[in-house]
């Protein structure tokens, strides 16, 4: 996780918005993920946005990138305590010296508290 | 459609015993992938695979081994276990690599006493 960075937690109110930030390191990412996991499961794709985009939005879920500043924001609106989760940052880095070989690469993950 | 399987979901060692940790995955994906969770440190790449009889280390690779003979497997070994091994492991399958979506299974909770 040394190359995606996240805050560990962020405690919000029900029916706030929530603000979950990263910064990765990758330039040449294509591609940048928000991941969630839920207690004891695994890992599910939230949502993603392709490079060449400034923000993407998705129901109550809006990802806004700063490619110059390498950040990305997972804002999520009206939390819910269905919300409450660990928000993986992740990217996809190249493993091998010619290229190729991505593998995805995550953040230490945001825990997320929505209290009533 | 099972997506990618993980066996067992929980596991008790002791140290210095060795066990495989299974992973499936019936997408065709060419990439699979093993991490380990831990507090605070977020998902670790132990090893991973760009397809059959490919392998290569991540980032924590150390008393771990891994082997690819069928797209479908990847199990992940642990030679001898150590109390620093207590973890959450993850398998993750990808369709290629690249800008794909990754899979996961659900985990294999470790223990090593």
């Amino acid at each position: 996780g040394e190359d995606v960075e996240q805050s560990l937690f962020l405690s919000v109110r029900e029916g706030d918005s929530s603000v979950i930030n990263c910064t990765y390191t990758d330039s040449s990412s294509t591609y940048l993920y928000w991941y969630k996991q839920e207690p004891g499961a695994g890992l599910q794709l939230l949502t993603y946005i392709f490079s060449n985009m400034d923000m993407k939005q998705d129901q109550r879920l809006t990802v806004l990138l700063n490619k110059k500043d390498k950040h990305l924001s997972l804002r999520i609106a009206d939390t819910q305590t269905g919300d409450s989760a660990i928000y993986f940052c992740a990217e996809s880095i190249s493993r091998s010296a010619s290229g190729g070989s991505y593998i995805p690469t995550f953040g230490r993950g945001t825990s997320l508290i929505v209290h009533p | 459609n099972a997506g990618v399987t993980q066996t067992p979901k929980f596991q008790v060692l002791k140290t210095g015993q060795s066990m495989t940790l299974q992973c499936a995955q019936d997408m065709n994906h060419e990439y699979m992938s093993w991490y380990r969770q831990d507090p605070g440190m977020g998902l670790r790449l132990i090893h991973y695979s760009v397809g059959a009889g490919i392998t290569d280390q991540g980032e924590v690779p150390n008393g771990y081994n891994v082997s690819r003979s069928t797209t479908e497997d990847f199990p992940l070994r642990l030679l001898s276990a150590a109390p620093s091994q207590t973890s959450v492991y993850f398998c993750a399958s990808t369709l290629d690599g690249r800008d794909t979506e990754a899979f996961f299974g659900q985990g294999t909770r470790l223990t090593v006493v």
